[in-house]
């Protein structure tokens, strides 16, 4: 028990579906995140919430779209996906001391176990 | 724009053998690094972490040393053990410590 439960664990969807993976976390940690792992490359960062105003959006194309209603909880809403986008979609929360403006994080992370999506 | 850079894997190497994975980074001023490691079936969980040069980073028999000579922070354990068998990420937090950026990742995987 990692203190970040991720759901589903796995999701196969078409690419004109609508879906949504949700991110939960009970540290009392105030930053989340998701991170995009494809096989043989870096875990790529895609959005990064701190006291659910969003300081980080990496490029991520519009079809995905975070959404975060409180410090712990996390969600991805995914919309018209292509292939490419089957990944293991990891959220991670930590404790960061300050709101907005320079975090001054300490980079210890904690993940939850993934989202495993295949988009057919 | 930083980065990290690690050893392709596998690498594959039998119980008590001694263990190295190269890390070396491209980072704007001495960023913090570290190292994570992901178990089948799990997400990622921090090993070890040093925040300055010099500084060694140490927990479950595995070290790593803040070189910032050479940009590296190789990780080393004396004798792995099959439970070792994992994927291992080294990172680095960005000048503004706002997000980790990892490297690829390196399979390890230990056999008896």
């Amino acid at each position: 028990e990692t203190g970040v439960t991720q759901t589903p664990r796995h999701l196969v969807m078409g690419m004109t579906n609508k879906k949504s993976l949700k991110c939960e976390q009970h540290l009392g940690h105030n930053a989340m995140y998701w991170y995009k792992q494809s096989a043989k490359k870096p875990l790529e960062l895609m959005f990064v919430y701190n006291f659910k105003e969003q300081t980080e959006n990496n490029s991520v194309p519009s079809r995905f779209s975070p959404e975060c209603p409180n410090s712990s909880h996390l969600f991805l809403h995914l919309h018209t996906l292509q292939p490419e986008d089957s990944a293991l979609y990891l959220c991670a929360s930590s404790y960061e001391r300050f709101a907005g403006g320079l975090v001054g994080g300490t980079g210890e992370l904690f993940f939850g176990e993934g989202s495993r999506l295949t988009v057919l | 724009g930083n980065s990290v850079t690690q050893m392709e894997g596998p690498v594959t190497l039998s119980e008590e053998a001694f263990l190295t994975i190269n890390c070396t980074y491209t980072a704007t001023g001495y960023p913090s690094l570290f190292w994570y490691v992901q178990y089948p079936g799990e997400g990622l969980q921090l090993l070890l972490k040093a925040t300055k040069a010099d500084d060694k980073g140490s927990n479950k028999g595995f070290e790593a040393t803040y070189r910032k000579e050479t940009t590296s922070f190789h990780l080393e354990k004396g004798s792995v053990q099959v439970s070792d068998s994992a994927v291992y990420f080294c990172a680095l937090l960005n000048q503004a410590g706002t997000a980790l950026i990892f490297g690829k990742g390196t399979t390890l995987s230990v056999s008896s």
